[in-house]
């Protein structure tokens, strides 16, 4: 069965410094894999997705991950945050289609000025 | 940009009482989901719904709850007798299915049961 280990549930960080985010994963079959941002008090929303090719992608707004799969993780970076990154976010596992997203426990990244 | 729209974004219901929470997924998505995440806790998965029927349903989604499709827009999720336990934020997510497709979510319905 498909898990989701997220090995930190709170990050702490001053703005402006590198920032990363730890995602492992454990599927014995292909999966895709997701991280997702909740901002206080709003819904989820994508920031980045791993379906398949390069192994690292990225986001509009500057964090990028990186899919290791000898490691089986996908850990979630951004070289210099601002105050506005201050959220939860959610590593999601899907083993594809209509599968459903199996979520890690959250990490909450709380950015200091 | 098209949305998932979720309604309504609180609910308060006595204990015992029935409620109903609304979704309108995206217009030509096929696959509909309810999660739910309970305040402090990672977000759970409880059913998933497509050509008018549950695909997959998690040991969370017991008797006690339902889905339904009632016409072209809407995707509800029924709970018949809360409890407190069920108090949590309740999110709709739908994707088109297709290969490697993704899931977008509401901003969700936060239950409070009394």
């Amino acid at each position: 069965a498909q898990s989701v280990t997220q090995l930190d549930s709170q990050v702490p960080v001053f703005e402006e410094a590198p920032v990363e985010l730890r995602c492992n994963y454990s599927s014995s079959v292909s999966v895709y894999l997701f991280w997702y941002v909740q901002y206080p008090n709003q819904g989820l929303q994508l920031l980045l997705k791993y379906l398949s090719g390069s192994t690292l992608v990225e986001s509009i707004n500057g964090f990028e991950a990186e899919f290791n799969k000898s490691q089986t993780s996908f850990h979630l970076r951004k070289p210099s945050v601002h105050i506005s990154d201050t959220a939860e976010y959610f590593c999601a596992a899907s083993s594809g289609g209509y599968n459903k997203l199996i979520f890690g426990a959250g990490t909450r990244l709380a950015v200091h000025p | 940009e098209p949305e998932v729209t979720q309604t309504p974004s609180h609910q308060v219901t006595q204990m015992g009482q029935e409620v109903i929470l609304r979704c309108v997924p995206i217009s030509n998505h096929l696959y509909f989901y309810w999660y739910r995440q309970i305040l402090g806790q990672k977000v759970e998965f409880l059913v998933s719904f497509y050509n008018n029927e549950i695909s997959e349903k998690s040991e969370i989604f017991d008797d006690q709850f339902s889905v339904e499709r009632p016409d072209g827009s809407n995707f509800t999720l029924k709970i018949r007798s809360t409890k407190l336990e069920d108090s949590a934020m309740y999110f709709c997510a739908s994707s088109d299915g297709q290969g490697m497709s993704i899931q977008y979510f509401g901003a969700g319905t936060r239950l409070s049961v009394l």
